[in-house]
């Protein structure tokens, strides 16, 4: 079966520019969950998507957004980037359905940097 | 709000030491808990997880256990290979059960 893949794998934005980042999940896999990971601030939660809405939300400005296609595909997007944007940002997913306990499947990362 | 707290990297082993990488949380409830592996370039690997009080996950001769009253997981490895070189985050869920919340991670460097 195939992983959970990324694209692209790496971008370069100046600062002001808008960015989306593509992830399509392990098949069957429903939930899709995005995070950031800074040297700085390590990892971190940005949100969380399940059939095609929003279930959970980090503690991020409003420029960060994202969405999931009804084939459970999601994308996430920064508006307005600011150098502080630079990181990987990871995609996870999952079946979505058993909670507590059930394990995320990481992507291998977009590496996005503002200059 | 939860929060997880590792030791600080990086750790340097020989070949064959004994590895424990200390992991506590703070948490509301009953979090699950998970030990993720990164390998340089890569994404993360689930290595072990733990579900309840007193679980242990097993994963590739790593061990921890879920410790409820010191609130602990600790990661351990009888013998360190140089193949197990990379950055080890310890994570908890949170009560929705699909974001995580890590540690800042440790950093491994086994050498021969």
């Amino acid at each position: 079966k195939a992983g959970v893949t990324q694209t692209p794998r790496y971008l370069i934005k100046t600062r002001g520019q808008q960015v989306t980042l593509s992830c399509s999940p392990i098949s069957g896999h429903r939930s899709v969950s995005w995070y950031q990971q800074t040297p700085g601030q390590g990892l971190q939660f940005l949100f969380e998507y399940f059939s095609e809405t929003q279930r959970n939300k980090g503690n991020f400005p409003g420029r960060f957004s994202g969405r999931q296609f009804s084939n459970s595909r999601s994308e996430m997007n920064v508006s307005t980037l600011e150098l502080g944007d630079s990181a990987l940002y990871l995609c996870a997913s999952n079946g979505g359905m058993s909670g507590l306990g059930e394990t995320q499947y990481f992507g291998p990362g977009t590496r996005l940097l503002v200059l | 709000g939860d929060s997880v707290t590792q030791m600080e990297g990086p750790v340097t082993l020989s070949e064959e030491a004994f590895l424990t990488i200390n992991c506590t949380y703070t948490a509301t409830g009953y979090p699950s808990l998970f030990w993720y592996v990164q390998y340089p370039g890569e994404g993360l690997q689930l290595l072990l997880k733990a579900t309840k009080a007193d679980d242990k996950g097993s994963n590739k001769g790593f061990e921890a256990t879920y410790r409820k009253e010191t609130t602990s997981f600790h990661l351990e490895k009888g013998s360190v290979q140089v193949s197990d070189s990379a950055v080890y985050f310890c994570a908890l869920s949170d009560m929705t059960g699909y974001a995580l919340n890590f540690g800042k991670g440790t950093s491994l460097l086994v050498t021969p």
